[in-house]
């Protein structure tokens, strides 16, 4: 069973800070890691992984996978208050079209 | 977006009820899962719908079923509602190209 564990739970900082999320995963054969943010509503897609070692970035975010220690961070800079969210990642693998989801990483950025 | 809508959007049942969510989708994808969030848990897959009456078991489905008789709508059906299926339920859809998925807006579910 895949099996997906992200932490912290939840984390609080101050605008401008800047936050590592991780994530973790057991997967029987991976195809990719993808990185959500969920505000009040539905998640949105941020970043999708398949290859080790090569980051991705849009803006302020940033995300590397290391497919031999298996895990990925999620990393954000100068965090402003609109940052605040869960963050989930999800693993797909090639068996099925299908993602397991961690529990999520609640961030909050205070003024 | 991938005009994904959901309804209802909020409900209150009362246990032993039947319910029935429905997720309609525009952008003609294969693929279509009910998703279940509860704090802590993430998201977990419920059932999933690889095309017309092609439905299959997720991770969490016993008390659930789903039918998909067209390929714009995915219902899932509590028949007997139980409070332990008090959530908020997303219907997501793809393409199966790749694993981004398009996520409706939820549905918040309680049962009393």
């Amino acid at each position: 069973e895949d099996k997906v564990v992200q932490s912290p739970l939840s984390l609080v900082v101050h605008e401008g800070d800047t936050v590592t999320l991780n994530c973790s995963y057991e997967v029987t054969n991976f195809r990719s890691l993808l990185w959500y943010k969920q505000e009040k509503k539905a998640p949105t897609f941020l970043f999708m992984l398949t290859s080790s070692g090569i980051e991705k970035k849009s803006g302020r975010l940033s995300s590397i996978l290391d497919k031999k220690e298996l895990f990925s961070i999620l990393n954000i800079t100068a965090t402003q208050t609109g940052d605040s969210a869960i963050y989930l990642c999800a693993v797909e693998d090639n068996a099925g079209n299908m993602l397991t989801f961690g529990g999520g990483t609640r961030l909050m950025v205070k003024p | 977006d991938a005009g994904i809508t959901q309804s209802p959007r909020h409900k209150v049942t009362e246990t032993g009820t039947p319910v029935t969510l429905r997720c309609h989708q525009t952008e003609n994808h294969r693929y279509m899962y009910w998703y279940r969030q509860d704090p802590g848990h993430g998201l977990r897959l419920i059932h999933y719908s690889y095309g017309v009456k092609d439905t299959d078991k997720g991770e969490v489905s016993d008390g659930y079923s789903v039918s998909r008789s067209k390929t714009e709508d995915f219902l899932l059906t509590l028949e007997s509602a139980t409070s332990s299926q008090t959530s908020v339920y997303f219907c997501a859809t793809n393409n199966g190209v790749g694993g981004e998925l398009f996520f409706g807006e939820g549905s918040r579910l309680t049962v009393l």
